[in-house]
């Protein structure tokens, strides 16, 4: 399996300014992900990210609020734009370590509380 | 559409006991993959086990077993001989082509 870091691991942010949260993986990858989990709840799709192209994004979800960079097939950036309390989650990053099976590995989460 | 049902929201057993977690999914799809996936309180996602939609093998790995029923849609979870340390919430998830849909989440906690 594939190892993946993310970076903040956390961070306490003010309403009305953006974070970008990086996620690194140790191999190259076709398809990584981006997730969020509000408090207590399930993990929703943001959107796909394929190396060379745009993201494409969930329902839901728009670039404006959550653009996504996707410079080479190790790296991977999501910012999270004029924030709001609402946006308090943790932010996963994943990837597809097993194309043949569908099977995502997942970073260990950004942890964001909004001010 | 894809969906994954977890009816049990929170379990709690004792040390040792038997538990099992139910997950109940739907699609239209004949091919698909199904995923545990164990989220402990430090928040990193662990993977599980994957089942794909041709192969109704249980599987026994330690502790864990999975239980794999096309004709009920389920795909159950069972941790024998349960630990404190199997304290998290569970994810059961449905995967159609890199589209992977999770469930609500099982918090189970084992006390001592």
């Amino acid at each position: 399996s594939a190892v993946i870091s993310q970076k903040p691991s956390r961070d306490i942010c003010q309403r009305g300014t953006s974070l970008t949260i990086q996620c690194q993986v140790d191999s190259q990858v076709t398809m990584m992900f981006w997730y969020r989990q509000q408090p207590g709840q399930s993990l929703t799709l943001i959107a796909t990210a394929n190396q060379g192209s745009e993201a494409t994004y969930e329902s839901g979800f728009v670039i404006d609020k959550f653009p996504i960079s996707r410079p080479n097939l190790t790296f991977s950036t999501l910012t999270v734009s004029n924030m709001s309390p609402e946006d308090s989650s943790i932010y996963l990053c994943s990837v597809d370590g097993d194309t043949s099976t569908d099977t995502q590995y997942f970073g260990p989460g950004t942890r964001l509380t909004v001010l | 559409a894809q969906k994954v049902t977890q009816a049990q929201t929170e379990i709690s057993v004792v040390e040792k006991e038997d538990v099992t977690l139910d997950c109940v999914y739907e699609t239209r799809d004949t091919t698909y993959y199904l995923f545990w996936y164990k989220q402990p309180p430090s928040g990193e996602l662990v993977f599980l086990i994957r089942r794909n939609s041709f192969d109704e093998q249980n599987e026994i790995s330690g502790r864990y077993s999975w239980n794999f029923q096309k004709s009920t849609s389920s795909f159950n979870f069972t941790i024998t001989a349960s630990q404190v340390v199997d304290s998290a919430v569970y994810f059961c998830a449905l995967s159609v082509i890199n589209d992977m849909r999770f469930g609500a989440g099982t918090r189970l906690t084992v006390k001592p």
